[in-house]
């Protein structure tokens, strides 16, 4: 079965470094997602993606972060300089689209630790 | 705006007890409203879903119907496994309007055998 995938499992950085994670969304798929989960809250929506520009983003969306889909298969979230309350975990996902009722996929998510 | 509450966990069970983990919802529109349950070291996968109200979305022995009445989408389970100790969370899409997810907090569940 097609999954969503997320690289790497595990990122540990220096607070002002930048980081860059990627996801590979289900093959078919035309919009694509960040959330995140900061330990013990809840899951957050950050960012939608469809037809190679931002559909919506939240307030935590700020100028530090960025979503870019440099080929045809990658989806990258960057945050340009880390802060600490940047530590979280971090999910993406894929929906095919063309209905009202599809289905989000995510994957497995990537835990980022800012030092 | 819109948001989701569920019952704070862990919830610990014995193997064949049976499961309710409560749900609510705040909505302005008319949601579709799911449950994605994590196991360790995995994703989130979707467990079930509804998309209107009265529907009951059913899968791997859970259900949950959808209650405009009470907003509500408690998970129920008649008898639980070892194998259903997972993070499972309550959430809701609006896709009218847009088509991010609302999640609750998660329930973290563990069944003792």
């Amino acid at each position: 079965e097609p999954e969503v995938t997320q690289t790497p499992s595990h990122q540990v950085t220096q607070m002002g470094q930048e980081v860059i994670l990627r996801c590979v969304p289900i093959s078919n798929h035309l919009y694509f997602y960040w959330y995140r989960q900061i330990l013990g809250q809840k899951v957050e929506f950050l960012v939608s993606f469809y037809n190679n520009e931002i559909s919506e983003k939240s307030e935590i969306f700020d100028d530090q972060f960025s979503v870019e889909r440099p080929d045809g298969s990658n989806f990258t979230l960057k945050i340009r300089s880390t802060k600490l309350e940047d530590s979280a975990m971090y999910f993406c996902a894929s929906r095919a689209g063309g209905g009202s009722t599809d289905t989000q996929y995510f994957g497995p998510g990537t835990r980022l630790t800012v030092l | 705006g819109d948001s989701v509450t569920q019952m704070e966990g862990p919830v610990t069970l014995s193997e064949e007890a049976f499961l309710t983990i409560n749900c609510t919802y705040t909505a302005t529109g008319y949601p579709s409203l799911f449950w994605y349950v994590q196991y360790p070291g995995e994703g989130l996968q979707l467990l079930l879903k509804a998309t209107k109200a009265d529907d009951k979305g059913s899968n791997k022995g859970f259900e949950a119907t959808y209650r405009k009445e009470t907003t509500s989408f408690h998970l129920e389970k008649g008898s639980v496994q070892v194998s259903d100790s997972a993070v499972y969370f309550c959430a809701l899409s609006d896709l009218v309007r847009d088509d991010k997810i609302i999640f609750g907090k998660g329930t973290r569940l563990h069944i003792l055998p």
